[in-house]
């Protein structure tokens, strides 16, 4: 059973540029989560998507932008890339978005370097 | 504003011993809290979680306990492994969301 895949793994990118970050759920999950941690942070959640809407949303401008398939996998988009953006982002999956229930499995990441 | 807060960034602890990870929080909306293990090159890992009608949840050598009077969590490994060396952090989650806030973690190393 695979869990939680990104892509890609690693991703070299100019300011002012824009980025495409994939995550497919885990088996029978239906509900993605996006999150970025920065170097020496906690993550920090970006958004969450639940039958192809975004359902919340943390303190991110609308650079970040994302969106979710039929098939549950989800795209990252950030535009006009700073070097602030530079972090690891984070996929989060789980059956459902009340996370009380359900605890969200994470995928390895997808590391940002922006120069 | 840092509402979830890992104050030590390390901890190192023999194996065999109690490893204590500790948490505090400054929001009182918070209910449902979590401890995820991250190792290097890997997502985090859910570990444990409470809630906030609860002051303990144990599972294995993981125990957990809230004072919510305090705003703190600590997390509990005994007897304490070479395998539990891991950056651990914990998360909240405010009331009816489905966010989580993550502290910014601690990094156990667990020693012969």
């Amino acid at each position: 059973d695979a869990g939680v895949t990104q892509s890609p793994t690693h991703l070299i990118k100019t300011r002012g540029q824009q980025v495409t970050l994939r995550c497919s759920p885990k088996s029978g999950h239906d509900t993605v989560s996006w999150y970025q941690q920065a170097l020496g942070q906690g993550p920090q959640f970006i958004f969450q998507y639940y039958e192809e809407e975004e359902r919340q949303r943390g303190n991110f401008p609308d650079r970040f932008s994302g969106h979710q398939f039929p098939n549950y996998s989800s795209e990252l988009n950030v535009n006009a890339l700073l070097l602030g953006d530079s972090a690891l982002y984070l996929c989060a999956s789980s059956t459902g978005p009340n996370m009380y229930q359900e605890t969200q499995y994470f995928g390895p990441g997808t590391r940002l370097l922006v120069l | 504003d840092q509402q979830v807060k890992q104050n030590s960034p390390s901890l190192s602890v023999q194996e065999g011993r109690i490893s204590i990870l500790n948490c505090d929080y400054t929001n009182s909306m918070f209910d449902y809290f979590l401890w995820y293990k991250k190792y290097p090159a890997e997502g985090p890992t859910f570990l444990i979680s409470i809630s906030s009608i609860k002051d303990k949840n144990e599972d294995g050598r993981f125990t957990v306990f809230l004072n919510k009077s305090a705003k703190h969590l600590s997390l509990h490994i005994v007897p304490s492994q070479p395998g539990d060396s891991a950056v651990y952090f914990c998360a909240a989650a405010p009331y009816n969301t489905d966010k989580l806030i993550f502290g910014t973690g601690t990094r156990l190393q667990v020693f012969p």
